[in-house]
């Protein structure tokens, strides 16, 4: 089952201007992970907020983490045309002793050159 | 180090026939997972190992899949007999602490 609902599904923009996903999710989590994918290609890790963390930063990269509405963010800077890719959230929670990864539905986004 | 390594990359078959993917973890990587992604939608997870023994394979269609992690390492998945819905990347994954983990590039299955 997914976990982790991204909105939008589709964003549109030109380059240079901000991105911004949102993810919304269901249970308690680890963390929340960003992930990013090529067309055809892998996942490729962004980044990762720890469940007692609220915001971090990586290059071009801000993730922000609310607990209590159970949401995140993610917000790519002055985007290139090489940013264009689906983006997904994902949240790394233990059910049963066990840690699993479990993704939402992922955003596309196109920048536009 | 080496990452997660999959192969085929590529697979066509006919509907009805077997097919079978392989997953090479990352060394020392006790917990290997394996995702189906339908295209459009996200990564959903099949069946999760932890060394040779299945922690969660509430999701594997066992009709039809299976899956097997000899000496808790190498990784095979293996779908009999295949359906056209089984159309979809699967992508092998492991890790070795919480939050840790690495994707392999997938294997893309294509089925006719």
């Amino acid at each position: 089952s997914q976990q982790g609902e991204e909105d939008p599904q589709a964003l549109s923009i030109q380059e240079g201007e901000n991105a911004t996903m949102n993810c919304s999710y269901k249970t308690s989590i680890n963390n929340l992970q960003w992930y990013r994918q090529n067309s055809g290609r892998g996942l490729v890790h962004l980044i990762l907020i720890r469940s007692n963390e609220r915001e971090k930063h990586s290059g071009r990269l801000r993730v922000t983490l609310d607990t209590s509405k159970k949401s995140s963010s993610l917000l790519i800077t002055a985007s290139r045309a090489a940013d264009t890719a689906s983006y997904f959230c994902a949240t790394d929670t233990t059910q049963g002793g066990s840690e699993k990864l479990v993704f939402g539905k992922g955003t596309k986004l196109t920048v536009n050159p | 180090e080496a990452g997660v390594a999959q192969s085929p990359r590529y697979k066509i078959i006919e509907k009805r026939q077997s097919v079978a993917f392989w997953c090479n973890p990352i060394s020392g990587h006790a917990t290997l997972y394996w995702y189906q992604q339908i295209l459009g939608q996200g990564p959903k997870l099949l069946i999760q190992f932890q060394n040779n023994g299945v922690v969660d394979d509430s999701q594997l269609p066992k009709d039809r899949f299976s899956a097997e992690r000899l000496k808790g390492v190498d990784s095979t998945l293996k779908i009999q007999p295949a359906k056209l819905e089984d159309s979809a990347v699967y992508l092998c994954a492991s890790s070795f602490r919480v939050g840790g983990y690495t994707f392999g590039s997938g294997t893309r299955l294509t089925v006719v």
